[in-house]
């Protein structure tokens, strides 16, 4: 069975922490991808990944930064946690396939809050 | 970049059939795709059209038109299991990332 790890479901920090929020891939796949979802904006995506060291800006990069020292892990580091970050991030990862849509398997999600 | 027009909500009751539209407009076209993500769960693979017409799997079928730059997700007989989330979604310019649109939320009445 295919799966795509978060490590925490719910995690509240405060205002200015620094957070990582990391995930795990077992299905050998190239892409990884961070998305947050908040209600009535859909998912939204931070930043993804197609190799390992690589990484690509999304549409909402603005106060993230992201790891990916590993094929099966890609994190996501909130450098200072603000509240209009609290939200709930999902991560998902594909295999790659040029020029054609792959299925996109997703993690659980992180519901974060921040104080 | 790529955007993605979908309505926010349908509501629709038990075995019927309900279509949710989508139009999209792209750099670059590699098919469209559409999930399902139950409240609390998260988003799942229902199907993917990179030519034009008619896929079916099951209760679900999806369509595209590429020239319309428009498809649909059509489901029948609905059952109230099929309360949920549907998100259509295309390949970024560099043919990579999913891009999503806003989510349809279809409630399923008795």
């Amino acid at each position: 069975d295919v799966k795509v790890t978060q490590s925490s479901r719910y995690l509240v920090k405060r205002t200015g922490e620094k957070v990582f929020l990391e995930c795990v891939q077992d299905m050998d796949h190239e892409n990884m991808f961070w998305y947050r979802q908040d209600p009535g904006l859909g998912l939204r995506l931070i930043y993804f990944s197609y190799d390992v060291k690589m990484k690509e800006k999304g549409d909402i990069p603005e106060g993230y930064s992201v790891s990916r020292e590993k094929k099966e892990r890609f994190s996501l580091i909130l450098e200072s946690a603000s509240t209009n970050q609290t939200s709930m991030y999902l991560c998902a990862s594909s295999q790659e396939i040029r020029d054609r849509s792959t299925e996109a398997f997703f993690g659980q999600g992180t519901r974060l809050t921040v104080v | 970049g790529q955007s993605l027009e979908q309505p926010s909500e349908v509501t629709a009751v038990e075995g019927a059939i309900v279509q949710i539209n989508c139009t999209y407009q792209t750099s670059g076209f590699y098919g469209l795709s559409w999930y399902q993500q139950h409240d609390g769960g998260a988003p799942t693979f229902l199907s993917y059209n990179a030519l034009d017409g008619l896929e079916e799997t099951g209760r679900f079928s999806s369509f595209l038109s590429r020239s319309d730059s428009y498809g649909y997700l059509l489901l029948q007989e609905l059952q109230m299991k099929d309360s949920a989330s549907y998100f259509c979604a295309v390949k970024d310019q560099a043919g990579t990332a999913l891009i999503f649109g806003k989510g349809t939320t279809l409630s399923v009445s008795s």
